[in-house]
């Protein structure tokens, strides 16, 4: 089964921390993944799409790595602040499921003053 | 360029009834899917339209539908509402269809079934 998660759910952080949020996919036969961004009751906002033939992709203070031999993606956010906080959501788009994206659980960011 | 917009953005259904969401893709956008997002199962896949054509679908049960306008723009539809049907509903644009393209996302409808 094709399954993608985020670990740790939750996670607060002092204002300017380096963090590092972590996603797991089960299967390497990946199309591409992207990171998105998702505020409470509010949808979800794209910030990264990296392609399955990538090794990283930067947006400011944002970086997000993938390994798909390990199965594995990272989101590195660079000198937090508190209007980062938010749930962070990563996607895989599966070779052969078409259109269909596959969401992890996501993680719960809290950054503090 | 405009976003993704979804209307109407609050709902509130009894039991049985049904309801019709609406979602306006970006200009020049010709693909839209829809996904359910609920605390216990997360954001799942519904379906995926383009050209007026249901490309993709779900594991989802047949009281939802969907269709998609010459315009691109798409409304699902929601028959015999269940309590377990309240959720936010997503939905989302790319380019064209097919994997890889990049998603972009509404604000969602949030729908409550009392």
């Amino acid at each position: 089964k094709q399954e993608v998660t985020q670990i740790p759910a939750a996670l607060s952080v002092p204002e300017g921390e380096n963090l590092v949020l972590n996603c797991s996919f089960t299967d390497s036969a990946i199309y591409n993944l992207q990171w998105f961004r998702q505020d409470p009751g509010k949808g979800l906002t794209s910030l990264l799409l990296i392609q399955s033939s990538q090794r990283e992709q930067t947006s400011g203070r944002l970086n997000a790595s993938l390994d798909k031999s390990s199965g594995r993606s990272t989101l590195y956010i660079a000198a937090s602040q508190p209007g980062d906080s938010a749930t962070y959501l990563c996607a895989v788009f599966y070779t052969g499921t078409a259109s269909k994206l596959t969401f992890g659980t996501g993680t719960r960011l809290q950054v503090t003053l | 360029k405009a976003g993704v917009t979804q209307t109407p953005r609050y709902l509130i259904k009894t039991r049985g009834q049904q309801v019709t969401l609406s979602c306006s893709p970006i200009s020049g956008h010709r693909s839209v899917s829809w996904y359910q997002q609920t605390p216990g199962q997360g954001l799942q896949f519904l379906f995926e339209y383009f050209s007026e054509t249901q490309r993709n679908k779900g594991n989802f049960p047949g009281r939802f539908s969907g269709r998609q306008f010459s315009n691109s723009r798409s409304e699902m539809n929601v028959s015999t509402l269940e309590l377990g049907d309240s959720a936010l509903y997503l939905c989302a644009s790319s380019l064209d269809s097919g994997v890889g393209y990049e998603q972009y996302f509404g604000p969602g409808t949030r729908l409550t079934v009392t």
